[in-house]
């Protein structure tokens, strides 16, 4: 089976500038989540989606915000980029939430974003 | 709020020898527990979980944790690591309570042949 598929790969920005990412979950799995793994700091939860619908988000600012679309795709988009959000940012994806609660992550390889 | 604390940040071993990854968690409520692996250049995998029952979990490749409830506890184990299971290891709880997939800061474990 296809794994999670995410990109670009890497993405290089400025400060100021508008990043989106793109995650496809595996065939069958209708929750996805977003992960930011900056140097030291292990997996921040972001976000949560979960049939279309936002069902979770981490502290982060609003500036992070995102969208799972009908065949369960998903972007993340962060505005107004700051020195700080680089980092990689990480999707995983699994059996729904309505299936039988939280169930195991498969990740994809991730999008290496970079501020300059 | 919820958290998870992997104590040990680099771990260094020798080959056959025994390993014990830490993994305390901070939530009372009902929780189900991962242990996911990174070998180097790969995406995270799913080393084992537990959900409910025996609290002494196998996992793959000779893996096994036990949970403690009373301790908070899911600690990570393998009797006699080997070259191969150099990799950075995570701990992750989640519950229904908050809905949120909570991931320990990870563990590099570092095995010389």
């Amino acid at each position: 089976e296809a794994g999670v598929t995410q990109s670009p790969t890497h993405l290089i920005k400025t400060r100021g500038q508008q990043a989106t990412l793109r995650c496809s979950p595996i065939s069958g799995h209708t929750s996805v989540y977003w992960y930011q793994q900056a140097l030291g700091l292990g997996l921040q939860f972001l976000l949560w989606y979960d049939e279309g619908e936002e069902r979770n988000r981490g502290n982060f600012p609003p500036r992070f915000s995102g969208r799972q679309f009908p065949n369960y795709s998903s972007e993340l988009n962060v505005n107004a980029l700051e020195l700080e959000d680089s980092a990689l940012y990480l999707c995983a994806s699994s059996l729904g939430w309505g299936q039988s609660g939280f169930q195991p992550q498969h990740f994809g390889d991730g999008t290496r974003l970079s501020i300059l | 709020a919820q958290s998870v604390s992997q104590h040990n940040h680099h771990v260094i071993l020798s080959e056959a020898a025994s390993l014990e990854l830490g993994c305390n968690y901070s939530y009372g409520g009902t929780v189900n527990l991962f242990w996911y692996v990174q070998y180097p250049g790969q995406h995270l995998q799913l080393l084992l979980k537990y959900f409910s029952g025996d609290p002494l979990v196998k996992g793959i490749k000779g893996f096994e944790a036990e949970f403690i409830k009373s301790k908070f506890s899911f600690n990570l184990r393998k009797p006699s690591v080997q070259w191969s299971d150099t990799a950075e290891y995570f701990c992750a709880v989640t519950s229904s309570g908050t809905y949120k997939y909570i991931f320990g800061t990870g563990t590099r474990l570092k095995v010389l042949a």
